[in-house]
């Protein structure tokens, strides 16, 4: 089963509108954390923001902000004001095994990602 | 600041050859891992190493072997390459509780 589920190949949004890309995850473990990536054409990984599974409030960096429902096991990705800047993949990510460090702890799986352009 | 670094940054191989994909970090870090990274398939983990002297499979282990050295380096070794394992290769380390991971610059490697 796959462990992260990205749901849009590709999104498209207008130029200063925001964008929802979408996250849902698959995991036992109790403690656990989430990433987003941002990977542009030039290749480098961008990390944008993290959550952990104990995390009371939704985290948030800049334009960035990660919408946590637990219950519903989803870290959908919000981009505020999309800049031209923003077209590129974006990759959720999953960690788990944190209790121990040995023994298949601190595994970190991807999901497929979503391309996203912006568009003027 | 280096952070994570890999070598090479590209490599041709023919069928059947044999390399090792090198990657160090700097950070002090307990966990390392090794992803491909092909079209439409997003990241996929290979080996990954919980700690010095810890190796686990992810999802795709077959036809390569990992070493973790020391705490700093975490080497790929394909024995013998072939086309299917064309593809972006990336190394990326983390501690247990830290709010990142932190990526090296990729290798691309193509099996011909």
């Amino acid at each position: 089963a796959q462990k992260i589920t990205q749901t849009q190949p590709g999104m498209f949004v207008q130029e200063k509108e925001a964008v929802t890309l979408d996250c849902t995850y698959d995991t036992s473990d109790p403690s656990y954390g989430l990433f987003w990536y941002k990977q542009p054409s030039s290749g480098e990984m961008i990390f944008l923001i993290y959550q952990g599974s104990y995390d009371q409030q939704n985290a948030t960096e800049g334009r960035y902000s990660l919408n946590f429902q637990k219950a519903r096991k989803s870290a959908n990705l919000v981009i505020s004001a999309s800049q031209l800047g923003d077209s590129a993949m974006y990759f959720c990510a999953m960690r788990e095994g944190l209790r121990g460090l040995t023994g298949g702890g601190n595994k970190l799986t991807f999901g497929t990602g979503t391309q996203l352009k912006v568009e003027l | 600041n280096a952070g994570v670094t890999q070598t090479p940054k590209f490599q041709v191989l023919k069928t059947g050859q044999s390399m090792t994909l090198q990657c160090a970090q700097d950070m002090n870090h307990n966990s390392m891992y090794w992803y491909r990274q092909d079209p439409g398939m997003g990241l996929r983990l290979i080996y990954y190493s919980a700690s010095e002297g810890t190796t686990d499979k992810g999802e795709v282990p077959n036809g390569y072997n990992v070493s973790r050295l020391n705490k700093r380096e975490f080497s790929l070794r394909l024995e013998s390459a072939a086309p299917s394992q064309t593809s972006v290769y990336f190394c990326a380390s983390s501690e247990a509780r830290s709010t990142e991971a932190f990526f090296g610059q990729g290798t691309r490697l193509t099996v011909v």
